[in-house]
Order: C-alpha cells, then sequence, then structure tokens
C-alpha cells in the first residue's frame, strides 16, 4: 500500500547516544520533509529535500541532519542525543500541493 | 517570510452545533491552504483545502472559506459530533518557486466537541 513509514515508532535512550530515524515513502514523491511536534503543539520544520542529493535545513535550529540517496528513503539522524530533542519527528512527502505525513517517532532522550 | 497566525487556540462546542476556526497569513503570494486533522496520538490527515482561484469549497459537514484581500481564511465544520474532536491546524504555501513547495503552520486549535 502506498504510504509513508517511520521507524522506529517508539524511541528511549541515554544522553550522548547517535540515532537515526528512518522514514520511507512508497509513493515515488520527490518533496519530503522532516517536522518537529511536541504532542499536539505547533509543526516546526527541520529539514527538507526537493530531491535525490538534495537537503536544506528548515527553519527550527537542529542539531540533525539528513540524507536522501534515494527517491524513498529519507532519514534523519542526530549525533549526539540530549534529553532538549525529546519531541515527536515527523517525516511527510509532497506531490504539487497535497502533503502527507508519516505516523511519526516519538523520541525520549534521558 | 510566510506568517500564518491561528485562533482560537482551544473551542468548546456542544454536539451539533457549529465551529469555526480563523486563520490569517502573510505572504500575498502563498496560493493553496490546507487544513489538518490531528487526533491524539495520530499523524495530521489533510480534511480540506482550497486554492486562491476559489473562495470556498465544501465537503460535506466542512467547508473553508478564502478572503484573498483580507489574507484569511476559515473553517467551518457544521453538526459537530464528538469524533470531531482534534487539534486542528492550518497551512499556507510560501509563495512560489521552491518556496511554494513549502508550507506554514499555524499554531493549532484543539476542538472538543461535548455529547
Amino acid at each position: 500500500e502506498a504510504d509513508i513509514y517511520q521507524t522506529p515508532r517508539y524511541l528511549v535512550i541515554g544522553t550522548g547516544k547517535k540515532i537515526t530515524l528512518e522514514c520511507s515513502q512508497t509513493m515515488g514523491h520527490d518533496k519530503m520533509y522532516w517536522y518537529q511536534q511536541d504532542p499536539g503543539m505547533e509543526l516546526h520544520l527541520i529539514h527538507y529535500s526537493y530531491g535525490v542529493n538534495s537537503t536544506e535545513k528548515g527553519d527550527l535550529s537542529s542539531e540533525s541532519t539528513v540524507s536522501r540517496i534515494r527517491t524513498e528513503h529519507f532519514p534523519l539522524t542526530l549525533e549526539s542525543a540530549r534529553p532538549s530533542h525529546t519531541s515527536q519527528y515527523l517525516c511527510a512527502s509532497r506531490i504539487y500541493n497535497e502533503q502527507f505525513f508519516g505516523p511519526g517517532t516519538r523520541l525520549t532522550v534521558l | 517570510g510566510e506568517n500564518v497566525e491561528q485562533h482560537p487556540s482551544t473551542l468548546s462546542v456542544q454536539e451539533g452545533d457549529s465551529a469555526v476556526i480563523k486563520c490569517t497569513y502573510s505572504d500575498s503570494a502563498s496560493n493553496y491552504f490546507p487544513w489538518y486533522k490531528q487526533e491524539l496520538g495520530k499523524r495530521p490527515q489533510l480534511i480540506i483545502d482550497i486554492r486562491s482561484n476559489v473562495g470556498e469549497k465544501k465537503d460535506q459537514r466542512i467547508a473553508v472559506t478564502l478572503n484573498k484581500t483580507a489574507k484569511h481564511f476559515s473553517l467551518h465544520i457544521t453538526e459537530t459530533q464528538p469524533e470531531d474532536s482534534a487539534v486542528y491546524f492550518c497551512a499556507a504555501s510560501r509563495g512560489q518557486g521552491n518556496a511554494g513547495n513549502m508550507l506554514t503552520f499555524g499554531g493549532g486549535t484543539r476542538l472538543m466537541v461535548k455529547p
């Protein structure tokens, strides 16, 4: 089924760990995005990509990095997690004007 | 850059009543305005959208109106039901060119429908 998939859905880790949040979409969309959202609160754009080998930083300063080696895959990496990174991370993809979200990864850094 | 303001931040209505959520935007080049519904613990889902060449769009119990001159747009939900309870986000495209591929979101409205 065409959708956006994120793994893991929940992650609890200790300070200083390196983590990668996975995002894959099977819809063939060129444009992909990462948002940070505290539950029920505003969505903040942290990274986006217009296609393979294209990545840009978004509005919210983030210590994370992204890569886009394949159209369907847009992983986000935190080199050294801190408690301030505790949040929900939503991946999204877009075709024409319509933007679709993945189910999110809820990250807790102890 | 684009700024989107959304009001109210919380809204409580009785089942069967109507609910209205309003948003204003700053970029006159914005031409696409979607609304998302996010239930507790779920992903945001697109429920309705409107483009700048249309003043109103309706889909069953929900409708969106757009006033380009005043740069504001609104979501109207009629005959509200408990399952309408959620956080609603408005958004506006960021003008034209590559920036138009990005959305700026409002701060969200928590709608509670009391049975």
